[in-house]
């Protein structure tokens, strides 16, 4: 079965600053999806980035990127020139081995200063 | 582009009360439609998906069930609603686009069970 293991319950960042949130992942398939999602306090869980498994490259998003590591299994989330609105929950996601659902890390939550 | 909704946004019921949540998605047909809980300060968990009219399928055993009486809509439902099955409760929708399998989320729907 699959698993996300996010270990950082918080991150402190200064404005401007590039923080790292990591995510490592666990799954005997072969194909699998990673993803990265933001969820502010209103609740809403909003897309950030996709990583598929045969992709050579690291995904990018404007000031995301995702470090993927596929021997260390794992999917790092950077986010460049961090903003006040950067603050809220990250969660980490792979895709069921049917490709049916997501699996969710705990999350963590990044807190942004001026 | 394609939009989703849920109603209500929040809700407060009495322990033992029914429970009817909606959520419907515009602008695509024929999607992946799942419902999520996400108990206070943690991350998401999988209660149904649907892959189309009438097609239900159900992760976690429960006194909560789904229905699909329309392409784009979907609701949760309970008889006897639990203290347990307070929570955030997010429908999602699967866009296989530009990134394969990834899932959008509506605003949710936070219910408190007293």
């Amino acid at each position: 079965a699959q698993k996300i293991t996010q270990t950082q319950p918080g991150m402190f960042v200064q404005e401007k600053e590039a923080v790292t949130l990591d995510c490592t992942y666990d799954t005997s398939d072969p194909s699998y999806g990673l993803f990265w999602y933001k969820q502010p306090s209103s609740g809403e869980m909003i897309f950030l980035i996709y990583q598929g498994s045969y992709d050579q490259q690291n995904a990018t998003e404007g000031r995301y990127s995702l470090n993927f590591q596929k021997a260390r299994k794992s999917a790092n989330l950077v986010i460049s020139a961090s903003q006040l609105g950067d603050s809220a929950m990250y969660f980490c996601a792979i895709s069921n081995q049917a490709g049916t659902a997501l699996i969710f890390g705990k999350g963590t939550t990044l807190s942004v200063s001026s | 582009s394609q939009t989703i909704h849920q109603w209500p946004a929040t809700l407060v019921q009495p322990v033992g009360s029914p429970l009817s949540l909606e959520c419907t998605v515009e602008g695509t047909s024929n999607p992946n439609l799942y419902w999520y809980r996400q108990a206070a300060g943690r991350g998401l968990q999988l209660l149904f998906y649907s892959v189309g009219i009438g097609q239900i399928s159900s992760e976690v055993p429960q006194n909560l069930s789904a229905s699909r009486p329309q392409d784009r809509q979907f609701i949760l439902s309970s008889k006897k609603l639990l203290l347990s099955d307070s929570g955030f409760y997010l429908c999602a929708w699967v866009d296989r686009g530009r990134f394969q399998e990834t899932q959008y989320f509506g605003p949710g729907t936070r219910l408190l069970v007293l």
